[in-house]
């Protein structure tokens, strides 16, 4: 076990609404990553928090959004849900933000109808 | 831009074959590469990181080579279990600061 904790694990949207996800992250890790992995695909980027701040974003619109707390818990927010934003949401936490090994969460599952 | 393939896509091996999965990577400008199970449904468990400058790394019944000169890395599972059974991904990290994965390669070890 990593140590890194999601919530939810399952959810149901309607196209149009909101979701936020959240993350607590391995205890003395300061660095989030963010990943949407649809079903039989690998893992996609979403964003890295570090510090509170985004400090790196993948090939996604606007609104998906995030943040970071103090003690270095994070939230996903995606706003407008879209069929293809069906997928798993992984969380993952570092010590750093470059060359680190990553520690992921078991994922929070979303079904957009 | 980083582009990861994994071959093959799926594979099913009787109990106790040694068994070797490929990862390519066409940026060899990489931090480290990063091996990860992934049980169905579930979130992804690190097997082994291995750093740019190093060649390969063991874990127990698991090794994992990489070449970033011909944008290659295997991971090698000794003596293979029904347990083994999983999807395996490889990750590259580049310096945008995230990981780049393939997109599995499913394992599926039989009695």
């Amino acid at each position: 076990e990593t140590g890194v904790t999601q919530s939810p694990t399952h959810l149901i949207k309607t196209r149009g609404q909101q979701v936020t996800l959240r993350c607590s992250s391995q205890s003395g890790h300061n660095t989030v990553s963010w990943y949407q992995q649809a079903l039989g695909q690998g893992p996609q980027f979403i964003f890295q928090y570090y510090r509170e701040e985004e400090n790196g974003r993948g090939n996604f619109p606007p609104r998906f959004s995030g943040l970071q707390f103090p003690n270095y818990s994070s939230e996903l927010n995606v706003n407008a849900l879209e069929l293809d934003d069906s997928a798993l949401y992984l969380c993952a936490s570092s010590l750093d933000t470059g060359i680190g090994e990553l520690f992921f969460g078991e994922g929070s599952r979303l079904t957009v109808l | 831009k980083q582009e990861v393939t994994q071959i093959p896509a799926a594979l099913s091996v009787p109990e106790g074959e040694n068994l070797v999965l490929n990862c390519s990577f066409t940026d060899s400008a990489i931090y480290n590469l990063q091996w990860f199970r992934q049980d169905p449904g579930k979130g992804l468990t690190s097997l082994l990181l291995i750093q740019s400058s190093q060649r390969e790394q063991t874990s127990g019944r698991l090794n994992a080579s990489l070449d970033k000169s011909s944008g290659r890395s295997t991971l090698y599972i000794a003596a293979s279990q029904p347990g083994d059974s999983a999807t395996y991904l490889c990750a590259a990290s580049g310096s945008a600061r995230q990981l780049t994965f393939g997109s599995g390669t499913q394992l599926t070890v039989l009695p």
